[in-house]
C-alpha cells in the first residue's frame, strides 16, 4: 500500500511554544487529509478534514486558531498546534487518501507531543 | 449526525473459534463503511471495506442497512489476529468536504 510519513515520530516543546507536525504522502497524491488526535486507550478523534488547496473543515469542538492546518500541496499537510499548552499533550495521527469516493485512507505512524 | 458504535472494547476468543466484531453506525446519507486494524506496534491499515464484499485474511464484513450494522466476522480465528481493530465510517457532504469517523475499537485477543 501507499506510505505516509509523519514528522516527527514524538516531540517535547516547552508550554507556550508552537509545534509543527508534518504528514507527507510519499508515493501518491492526497487529495485529502484526515488528522486524528488520540488519548491514551482511547479511539480515534477525528480533528480536521483538509483538501488540497482549500480551508481545512474543523470538527466541533476544535479551536481552529489552535491547531492550525496547512494543505498546500498534494504530499503535503502540516498541523500547527499554537500557544501549546500540558492539555494539548496527545498522540496526533494524519491519514491520507486520493480524491474520489471509496478510497482507503492510508495512516501515518503517529507523533506523540508532550507539553511541559 | 454520524456516528460509529463498537460496543465491545474487549473480546477474547479461543484459536479456532468463531469470532464476530460488533459496528453500528448512524447516517444520515448513504455510508462507506470500513474495518481498519492495528496490530502491536504498527500503525493503521486498511482490512477491508464494504464496497468491495471482499474477504481479507479471512474476515467478513456485510453492510446491513436495515440494522445499520456492520459486524466484521471470521469463521475460525487464529492466533495472528490479536489486534485492535476500529470501523469507520466515511461520510461526503454537498459542500464537498468529507469526513472519516472511527469507531472507539475492538481489541480482539486469539488464545492459543
Amino acid at each position: 500500500g501507499a506510505v505516509v510519513s509523519q514528522h516527527p515520530s514524538w516531540v517535547i516543546c516547552k508550554s507556550g511554544t508552537s509545534v509543527k507536525i508534518e504528514c507527507r504522502s510519499l508515493d501518491f497524491q492526497a487529495t485529502t487529509m484526515f488528522w486524528y488526535r488520540q488519548f491514551p486507550k482511547q479511539s480515534l478523534m477525528l480533528m480536521a478534514t483538509s483538501n488540497e488547496g482549500s480551508k481545512a473543515t474543523y470538527e466541533q469542538g476544535v479551536e481552529k486558531d489552535k491547531f492550525l492546518i496547512n494543505h498546500a500541496s498534494l504530499t503535503l499537510s502540516t498541523l500547527t498546534v499554537t500557544s501549546a499548552h500540558p492539555e494539548d499533550s496527545s498522540f496526533y495521527i494524519c491519514s491520507a487518501s486520493n480524491r474520489g469516493r471509496n478510497t482507503e485512507a492510508f495512516f501515518g505512524q503517529g507523533t506523540r507531543l508532550t507539553v511541559v | 449526525a454520524q456516528r460509529v458504535t463498537q460496543p465491545e472494547k474487549l473480546l477474547s476468543v479461543f484459536k479456532g473459534a468463531p469470532v464476530e466484531l460488533k459496528c453500528n453506525y448512524s447516517y444520515s446519507g448513504s455510508p462507506e463503511l470500513f474495518w481498519y486494524v492495528q496490530y502491536s506496534r504498527q500503525r493503521l491499515q486498511l482490512l477491508l471495506r464494504h464496497i468491495s464484499r471482499e474477504s481479507i485474511k479471512g474476515f467478513t464484513a456485510d453492510l446491513n442497512k436495515g440494522e445499520t450494522s456492520f459486524h466484521l466476522k471470521k469463521p475460525f480465528a487464529q492466533e495472528e489476529d490479536s489486534a485492535m481493530y476500529y470501523c469507520a465510517l466515511l461520510g461526503f457532504y454537498q459542500t464537498g468536504a468529507n469526513n472519516l469517523f472511527f469507531g472507539t475499537g475492538t481489541r480482539l485477543t486469539v488464545i492459543p
